[in-house]
């Protein structure tokens, strides 16, 4: 099973809303990252996860905040969002974080902010 | 400064024929390269990667790039296009500064392949 998951594939908000993006891989992977991909836009690293600590946190503000309870899963919870955070959400797993392992990509949650 | 540079915004080509797209990056630091595939509405996947040995690597669907050092370049060429590579490619790299670098994939700007009938 070389695949990464995320629910939901579509979300729309407004921008008092609470609501939390999940994504979640059963291949052992012990790296998982989130980033964002804005339209017409690479995407761009937001956090990166090791062995479920926070590696890297790419200066992004408060209202994102990445959660990893457990090696499978990674969340995005996301509080008082803006319009501008509208974008393509994509979540990566890979064995670890040496380019060697490859990162596989989820399909991506679509976020609209309202 | 590091960053990467597609130079090609949009590809048209033909199908059957040949294609290249092409990657330059700045660095004071040793790289790693990739080259990813997003179809519309996907995530992205892997074409292929250069971490260190023959400058010459070969990816899947056929397609291949070369690393050369003196032009900081990392071509995509493909002998003879087909209409499912029509998706836009990224080239990206990791910066080699150690540590927590190892986890950043810094992406170029896309280059959208469009494989005309």
């Amino acid at each position: 099973d070389t695949e990464v998951t995320q629910t939901p594939k579509h979300l729309v908000m407004g921008m008092t809303n609470k609501k939390s993006l999940k994504c979640e891989q059963h291949m052992g992977h012990r790296a998982m990252y989130w980033y964002k991909q804005k339209a017409k836009k690479p995407p761009e690293l937001m956090f990166v996860y090791s062995y479920e600590k926070l590696s890297i946190n790419e200066s992004v503000p408060s209202r994102f905040s990445p959660e990893c309870p457990n090696s499978s899963l990674l969340n995005l919870h996301l509080h008082a969002l803006q319009p501008e955070d509208s974008a393509l959400y994509l979540c990566a797993s890979s064995q670890g974080t040496h380019p060697y392992n490859e990162q596989f990509f989820g399909p991506g949650t679509r976020l609209t902010v309202l | 400064a590091q960053s990467v540079t597609q130079l090609d915004s949009q590809v048209p080509v033909f199908e059957e024929a040949p294609v290249e797209l092409r990657c330059n990056y700045s660095s004071s630091v040793s790289v790693y390269l990739f080259w990813y595939v997003q179809y519309p509405n996907q995530g992205l996947q892997l074409l292929l990667k250069y971490l260190s040995g023959s400058t010459l690597v070969k990816g899947i669907n056929g397609f291949e790039a070369e690393f050369n050092k003196s032009q900081t370049s990392f071509h995509l060429r493909k002998p003879s296009v087909h209409i499912s590579d029509t998706a836009e490619y990224f080239c990206a790299v990791i910066f080699n500064a150690g540590g927590t670098s190892y986890g950043k994939l810094t992406f170029g700007q896309g280059t959208i392949l469009t494989v005309h009938p």
